[in-house]
């Protein structure tokens, strides 16, 4: 079965600018899950998108946004791009949004802010 | 104090030995643990879930979990070079409420495994 896909999975982008990043989940997983990976803060949650609602969102500004398809893909979409901005955004997928699942994560999207 | 705590090494152990990775959690009625692997310059890896006190094994990992201390550990067996890389604790803070998914990590814990 194939994993967690990511794309792009480099990106280089101008403060000001706006971006969007795509997950696909696993095959008949149906919960994909945004996280943000810096070295100064480690893996920090953003938000997790269940049967195209969100569910649960970390505390990041309104200018990361989310959502998710009725195939169960997913986007997130960061606005007015900061230079602290600039991190892996990693995405996981489980089978249901409920806590005794597993997560999967995908290779992740770098993102340079400059 | 830290949602998840765990110490950021490195910890250094000798090829064949026991590595013994911990973490604390500040959430007591906390349920669902995770252990994953972060090799340099890629996505985390799973290796472990546990939901249970005890211990839980697969192949040369063992997970631990004591929620009374709010302490759960790695142990890694027959440590190989190839083991070296970061290991990333996550919980999902609070009950079960049957929709909360959102992982809480720890900064993780470097290992190195030497020759």
């Amino acid at each position: 079965k194939a994993g967690v896909t990511q794309t792009p999975r480099y990106l280089i982008k101008t403060r000001g600018q706006q971006v969007t990043l795509s997950c696909s989940p696993i095959s008949g997983h149906r919960s994909v899950s945004w996280y943000q990976q810096t070295p100064g803060q480690g893996l920090q949650f953003l938000f997790e998108y269940f049967s195209e609602t969100q569910r649960n969102k970390g505390n990041f500004p309104g200018r990361f946004s989310g959502r998710q398809f009725s195939n169960s893909r997913s986007e997130m979409n960061v606005s007015t791009l900061e230079l602290g901005d600039s991190a892996l955004y990693l995405c996981a997928s489980s089978m249901t949004s409920v806590s005794l699942n597993e997560q999967y994560f995908g290779p992740g999207t770098r993102l340079t802010v400059t | 104090q830290k949602e998840v705590e765990q110490n950021s090494g490195p910890l250094s152990v000798p090829e064949g030995a026991i590595a013994s990775l911990n973490c604390t959690y500040s959430d007591r009625v906390s349920q669902s643990f995770f252990w994953y692997r972060q090799y340099s310059g890629k996505s985390p890896e799973l290796i472990m879930s546990i939901y249970s006190n005890g211990d839980k094994e697969d192949g040369r990992f063992t997970a631990q979990l004591n929620k009374a201390s709010q302490y759960v550990s790695l142990l890694i067996r027959d440590s190989q070079p190839s083991d070296s890389a970061t290991y990333l604790c996550a919980v999902i803070l609070g009950a079960n409420t049957g929709t909360a998914s959102k992982l809480t990590f720890g900064t993780g814990t470097r290992l190195q495994v030497t020759l």
